[in-house]
Order: C-alpha cells, then sequence, then structure tokens
C-alpha cells in the first residue's frame, strides 16, 4: 500500500502555462507538506497544511497555491510557470503536533521540467 | 541562511566498512532531528530520529550521535552494504511537528566494492 502518492511522476510543460501536482496520503496524518529539491539536491520547504490550514509559507512566490480539498490531499497549483520552477516536488505528511515523532513520509515525487 | 549543513559533499567507503555522515547545525533551539536516505528517483525515506535531551539513538545497523555543546550531528552504519549508496539528509525541526524540517545539503554515500 502507497502511504503518500503523487501525480504526476514526470511533467513537462511550456514557460507561461499552469499545472497542478496531486498528494493523497492514506496514513491518517494530520499535516501535509510540499518540499522543492532543486538540481543540488537542496530540499526546502515550501508549504504545510494542518486541519486545512495553512501553517507556514516559505517565501514562496504567489504563482504557488497549495489546495487542500480534505485532510487526506494536499494538491499544488502553479500558475504562470517560469524556466526557474524546474525541479523535484516531493509531499509528504506527518503526525500533528504533540505526537512523539516528527517523522515526515515523503511520496516518490514530481519531477516538473518547463521548456 | 540554512541552519543545518554537512561537511563532506561526497563519502566513499569499501564494502563491509563503517561509514560515518557528518552534520552541522546552527540553531540551538532545534529540539529534533531526523536523518533521512534518498536513493536516485525516489522520496527521502526516513532512517532514525533524535531529540535534544538525548546524546545517542541506535537503529538497524544505524546510530544518530547528537552533542549539543558543538551542535553537531552524526549518522553512523555499521558494515556499509551496496544498498547503502544514497544521498543522506540531517534535517533539524524547531518549534516541533507542522513547522516542517529544514534540510542540510545531503552527503552522496558510494559503496566501493
Amino acid at each position: 500500500d502507497t502511504a503518500v502518492s503523487q501525480t504526476p511522476k514526470y511533467l513537462v510543460t511550456q514557460m507561461g502555462n499552469d499545472k497542478s501536482i496531486k498528494c493523497e496520503q492514506n496514513l491518517g496524518h494530520d499535516t501535509m507538506y510540499w518540499y522543492k529539491q532543486d538540481s543540488k539536491k537542496f530540499l526546502k520547504i515550501m508549504f504545510s497544511y494542518n486541519n486545512k490550514e495553512l501553517i507556514i509559507n516559505e517565501t514562496v512566490p504567489n504563482r504557488f497555491s497549495p489546495k487542500s480539498p480534505d485532510k487526506a490531499h494536499l494538491n499544488l497549483h502553479i500558475n504562470s510557470l517560469e524556466l526557474g520552477d524546474s525541479a523535484v516536488y516531493f509531499c509528504a505528511s506527518s503526525q500533528e503536533r504533540g505526537s512523539s515523532s516528527y517523522e515526515q513520509y515523503f511520496g516518490p515525487g514530481t519531477r516538473l521540467t518547463v521548456t | 541562511g540554512e541552519s543545518v549543513g554537512l561537511h563532506l559533499p561526497t563519502l566513499s567507503v569499501q564494502e563491509g566498512d563503517n561509514s560515518i555522515i557528518n552534520c552541522a547545525y546552527s540553531n540551538s533551539a532545534s529540539d529534533y532531528f531526523i536523518w533521512y536516505k534518498q536513493e536516485s528517483g525516489k522520496g527521502p525515506q526516513f532512517i532514525i530520529d533524535i531529540r535534544s535531551n538525548m546524546d545517542k539513538r541506535q537503529g538497524q545497523r544505524v546510530t544518530v550521535l547528537l552533542n549539543k555543546t558543538v551542535k553537531h550531528l552524526s549518522l553512523q552504519i555499521a558494515a556499509t552494504q551496496p544498498g547503502d549508496s544514497a544521498v543522506y539528509f540531517c534535517a533539524e525541526n524547531i518549534g516541533g511537528g507542522a513547522d516542517g524540517l529544514t534540510f542540510g545539503k545531503g552527503t552522496h554515500l558510494i559503496i566501493q566494492p
């Protein structure tokens, strides 16, 4: 059983387009995240959602918007794609604050290529 | 700037030897640390974690050491195997839980036969 899944795995698109990446977790976790991994493998937090409330937004351009239809899903919408948006995007989930462990479970990643 | 970093970007070890991957952090308020392994084309996988009230924690073939005095974290892998080849990340959490993890830059562990 897949704990955290993302679709699509690969996404190739042109500059200026709008695209979405979907994420689902079946772990019953209350918090979900989006991370961006650049070409140098550096992972950086973009968003986290807890009970449909945005917790943090690490200076991400407003072209990026997370959408959470329910606790098990956190989709990432990107408008007006730019070349610099090319990266691997990871979704993750964890138990909410107060849990004994802050371990985050990561999805397989979505490789976005903007041409 | 980032508060978590690694001393070496690449570490090459002989199969069967022990591996030690180091990490430095700068925020003394960090109270939770975690090591992840990322294989090519996959998402990060949890290895082991440790809270700031501990100095050492052991798992299966792995040990994490935390030295709060010098803000240093290390991951020791015993009897390194070919399957251990991956990029290893340390990460920290400040405040706990939903605040997200701050990752270091990663160390690429290469296993030589």
